[in-house]
């Protein structure tokens, strides 16, 4: 069984590019969510996807916007991108989006806006 | 408005000596509570976790946490800590819509 996993590993863009990360969530799981962990904070949730529809969001600004396929991979999009986008971006899936799933996080994308 | 404080940014300790990392939460409801573990260029890792029930709860790697409600706490202990501990460390709290809030972390240092 393999787990969550993120490409790219690293990433820079510059200012007003649009950048777009990608997750395989872990087999069986139909639930992703995703964070932004900027450098020396803990992660911040952007939103979650369940079943190919956002199942909840964060309080980020529309140019952040996601897509889960059917096989409930993901991905998140970044429009516009500004400085303060800087951040290691981490993506979790859980089985479902009940409480009591545990969430399983990939080792993330390191994304540089320069 | 659901929150978590971790007071302590950094803590040392020497290899063998116990550890205790502090988390304090703000949540309405029953709070489900978490400690996950990040190293170096790596993602979260769940070390335990609390639903309902024994508020005493035991984790991976030695590690266990007991839940305070009347002081709203969720603290992470271990009994003997090993180099290999070395990591950041952060509490979460699962709030309304599934979404996690997770408090910045404290970064734990293990000299020999």
């Amino acid at each position: 069984e393999t787990g969550v996993t993120q490409s790219p590993t690293h990433l820079i863009k510059t200012r007003g590019q649009q950048v777009t990360l990608r997750c395989s969530s872990q087999s069986g799981h139909n639930t992703v969510s995703w964070y932004q962990q900027a450098l020396g904070q803990g992660p911040q949730f952007i939103f979650q996807y369940y079943r190919e529809e956002e199942n909840g969001r964060g309080n980020f600004p529309p140019r952040f916007s996601g897509l889960q396929f059917p096989n409930y991979s993901s991905e998140l999009n970044v429009n516009a991108l500004e400085l303060d986008d800087s951040a290691l971006y981490l993506c979790a899936s859980s089985l479902t989006w009940d409480r009591t799933d545990t969430q399983y996080f990939g080792p993330g994308t390191r994304l540089t806006v320069l | 408005a659901q929150s978590v404080t971790q007071p302590d940014i950094h803590i040392t300790v020497s290899e063998g000596a116990s550890l205790e990392l502090r988390c304090n939460y703000s949540y309405g409801a029953t709070p489900y509570l978490f400690w996950y573990v990040q190293s170096p260029g790596q993602g979260l890792q769940l070390l335990l976790k609390y639903f309902s029930g024994d508020t005493l709860v035991q984790g991976i790697k030695g590690f266990e946490a007991e839940f305070k409600r009347s002081q709203s706490s969720f603290n992470l202990r271990k009994p003997s800590v090993h180099w290999s501990d070395a990591a950041e460390y952060f509490c979460a709290v699962e709030g309304t819509g599934n979404q996690f809030y997770f408090g910045t972390g404290t970064s734990l240092t293990v000299i020999p």
